[in-house]
C-alpha cells in the first residue's frame, strides 16, 4: 500500500491550525497512526487507529478519516510543534509502509 | 524508565556484514513483538522487519529490499534485539531504529547509524 501525504511542507503562524492529509492507495480502515519527528531525534507516536492519541499527547493533536483519507490537525500551533510528520497504515502487511512525511515549519 | 537503545553502528564496506544490538529497559521485553525501522539520510521512514514474542513463536518478517540479507532475533533473557546485516549495499546506509510493535510503534529507540561506502 503506497501512503501519500500532503502538503510537502506546510508553514504557519503561532496559534493558527494545520490540517495534514494523508491517502492510501487502499482502504487500511482505521488502521493508521501518527508520528512526529523533531530533527535527530526518533519519531514520536501521536496518534493510532486515526484517532486515538498517544500517552502524553496533547488535546491540540487530534486525527480523523477512515478508508483510504486521514487527517492530522493540530490546533493552536506551537514553536515546538514545528517537526516532519508521518502516516503509517497498518491494515495490510507485510511491509507496513509509510507516508513521505509533511514538514510543518512555524 | 522505559527506553529502548541501539547500539553496533558504523561504516562497512559494501558487501560486508554488521549487527545491530537494541537493549530494552523498563517494561517486559518477552511479552512484546519488536521491529526494526530504518532512516536514509535525510529520507523518511522504513519499515525493516519484525519478529514476534516467544509465545507467538518468534516468527520474523521482513521487508522485500531486506529479505535474505537481514535476520532479526531476540535474546529474552538479555531483554535484547538483534539485527544482523549481510551483503550489505549502500542503500542500507541510514539510522537503524528498535521500536516496540503493536503493529504501530509505541517506543523508539534513539538509532544507530549504519554507513556503507567503500
Amino acid at each position: 500500500i503506497v501512503m501519500t501525504q500532503s502538503p510537502a511542507t506546510l508553514s504557519v503562524s503561532p496559534g493558527e491550525r494545520a490540517t495534514l492529509t494523508c491517502r492510501a492507495s487502499e482502504s487500511v480502515r482505521t488502521n493508521l497512526a501518527w508520528y512526529q519527528q523533531k530533527p535527530g531525534q526518533a519519531p514520536r507516536l501521536l496518534m493510532y487507529h486515526a484517532t486515538t492519541r498517544a500517552t502524553g499527547v496533547p488535546a491540540r493533536f487530534s486525527g480523523s478519516g477512515s478508508g483510504t483519507d486521514f487527517s492530522l490537525t493540530i490546533s493552536g500551533l506551537q514553536s515546538e510543534d514545528s517537526a516532519v510528520y508521518y502516516c503509517q497504515q497498518y491494515n495490510n502487511w507485510p511491509p507496513w509502509t509509510f507516508g513521505q512525511g509533511t514538514k510543518v515549519e512555524i | 524508565d522505559v527506553q529502548l537503545v541501539e547500539s553496533g553502528g558504523g561504516l562497512v564496506k559494501p558487501g560486508g556484514s554488521l549487527r545491530l544490538s537494541c537493549a530494552a529497559s523498563g517494561f517486559t521485553f518477552n511479552n512484546v513483538w519488536m521491529s526494526w525501522v530504518r532512516q536514509a539520510p535525510g529520507k523518511g521512514l522504513e519499515w525493516v522487519g519484525r519478529i514476534t514474542s516467544k509465545t507467538d513463536g518468534e516468527i520474523t518478517n521482513y521487508a522485500p529490499p531486506v529479505n535474505d540479507r537481514f535476520t532479526i532475533s531476540r535474546d529474552d533473557s538479555k531483554n535484547t534485539l538483534y539485527l544482523q546485516m549481510h551483503g550489505l549495499k549502500i542503500e542500507d546506509t541510514g539510522v537503524y531504529y528498535c521500536s516496540r510493535d503493536y503493529n504501530y510503534f509505541d517506543l523508539w529507540g534513539r538509532g544507530t547509524l549504519v554507513t556503507v561506502s567503500s
